[in-house]
């Protein structure tokens, strides 16, 4: 069955660039919408925005100017940037895959911003 | 935004008791909602898509139900597994948004 793992640095410094990538295994990027999310430490979940394999993406307007999602269907994996981040970017980022709900997940991946 | 409002935030049962959840949209999503639930350490598990569709490999004791703006998801006889924190998500527009949770805990 399909499976996700997020990977990227752990610890980011204030003002620069989160980067994570998700790869996808058991199945084809090319087909479905393929989600962003995040928690931060003890709180609720934040949809971060969509990317669809031909490269149709949506946004939560709350990040919009800081987000650029992507998708790289040779190596069947999408990425997330968020730039310029803070403190308030600490959290826990998942991929999931956006069919009916957000299904499968991946395990999530903990980014701190600190310097 | 379409906000997701869950009540209770939190709750304590015992095995095998009957447990409503509930999850009210600000707005009618017609039946664009989705349950999932979260162990600590762990991702959210989809459990009931489209208001009221088991998902896969859930056990028949979760259903869902509802439509416009009110949801419950009902756990019929609680089992040791079952405590953890749950949430409702709509997908009916985007920004696609969460409720803010409810933690089931054993009495």
């Amino acid at each position: 069955q399909v499976q996700l793992q997020e990977s990227g640095p752990g610890l980011v410094k204030p003002s620069e660039t989160l980067s994570l990538t998700c790869t996808v295994s058991g199945g084809s990027i090319s087909s479905n919408y393929w989600s962003w999310i995040r928690q931060p430490p003890g709180k609720g979940l934040e949809w971060i925005g969509y990317i669809y394999y031909s490269g149709s993406i949506n946004y939560n307007p709350s990040l919009k100017s800081r987000v650029t999602i992507s998708v790289d269907t040779s190596k069947n994996q999408f990425s997330l940037k968020l730039s310029s981040v803070t403190a308030a970017d600490t959290a826990v980022y998942y991929c999931a895959r956006s069919v009916f709900g957000l299904d499968p997940w991946g395990q999530g991946t903990l980014v701190t911003v600190s310097s | 935004d379409i906000q997701m409002t869950q009540s209770p935030s939190s709750l304590s049962a015992s095995v095998g008791d009957r447990v409503t959840i509930t999850c009210r949209a600000s707005q009618s999503i017609s039946s664009f909602l989705n349950w999932y639930q979260q162990k600590p350490g762990k991702a959210p598990n989809l459990l009931i898509y489209a208001a009221s569709s088991l998902q896969s490999g859930v056990p028949s004791r979760f259903s869902g139900s509802g439509s416009g703006t009110d949801f419950t998801l009902t756990i019929s006889s609680l089992q040791p597994e079952d405590f953890a924190t749950y949430y409702c998500q709509q997908s009916y527009s985007t920004p696609y948004t969460f409720g803010q949770g409810a933690k089931l805990e054993i009495k």
